[in-house]
């Protein structure tokens, strides 16, 4: 596609459920980000991934939470045991490398845990 | 760690006035400074960046200016327009870390 893409866009889930989000970038991108945005408020990073080097995970917010890219494409974000503050949307994006190219932000999964 | 702070958080604008969102960051060796809009429902969508080797860029009514001295980077918006009506994000990475830090966001509200 021409975009970065995200699935679901919207999931409802009920506490103490684990959830998968997937992204999947720009063709050719090498560089992939996983941001939170709670409501109202900021962009908050989570993880980032930079071809077959090791993901900077120093923004993921604790060990419920965990991130894999395979293949170099396609990425999952892990969510176990959600929690209420866990709600926000989760936003991906792609950039071509690490070399200050234009990062391109998907359109975010909505995930409410009620 | 890099730190950005992003002011006003809403601002309000008659339709055709000019509106200014100003940025300050923490970290010196940060040289990559987007600007993102995000309309609701959306994900951010870039809409102009410059980088540390250049005091000002601009883009049709669109304008990013960067004063490295002071740390500080600016968006200007002129003629304003009703679709011009988002949350905007500024942003700051040094190059090679690729790891945006954003602002807080400032809601622009264009009244007709």
């Amino acid at each position: 596609g021409a975009g970065v893409s995200q699935s679901p866009s919207n999931k409802v889930t009920e506490k103490g459920k684990d959830v998968e989000l997937r992204c999947d970038p720009i063709s050719g991108h090498t560089a992939l980000y996983w941001y939170r945005q709670s409501l109202g408020q900021g962009l908050e990073f989570l993880i980032y991934f930079q071809g077959n080097s090791a993901p900077d995970k120093s923004g993921l917010p604790s060990d419920r939470f965990s991130a894999e890219r395979t293949g170099g494409s396609v990425s999952t974000l892990t969510i176990q045991r959600t929690q209420q503050e866990d709600s926000a949307v989760y936003l991906c994006a792609s950039s071509r490398s690490n070399s200050g190219n234009t990062i391109y932000f998907g359109e975010g999964s909505w995930l409410t845990v009620v | 760690g890099e730190n950005v702070e992003q002011h006003p958080s809403t601002l309000s604008v008659q339709e055709g006035d000019s509106a200014v969102i100003k940025c300050t960051y923490s970290d010196s060796a940060s040289n990559y400074f987007p600007w993102y809009k995000q309309e609701l429902g959306k994900g951010p969508q870039l809409i102009i960046d410059i980088r540390s080797n250049v005091g000002e860029k601009k883009d049709q009514r669109i304008a990013v200016t960067l004063n490295k001295t002071a740390k500080h980077f600016s968006l200007h918006i002129t003629e304003t327009q009703p679709e011009d009506s988002a949350v905007y994000f500024c942003a700051a990475s040094i190059q090679g870390a690729q790891k945006l830090v954003f602002g807080q966001g400032t809601r622009l509200t264009i009244n007709p």
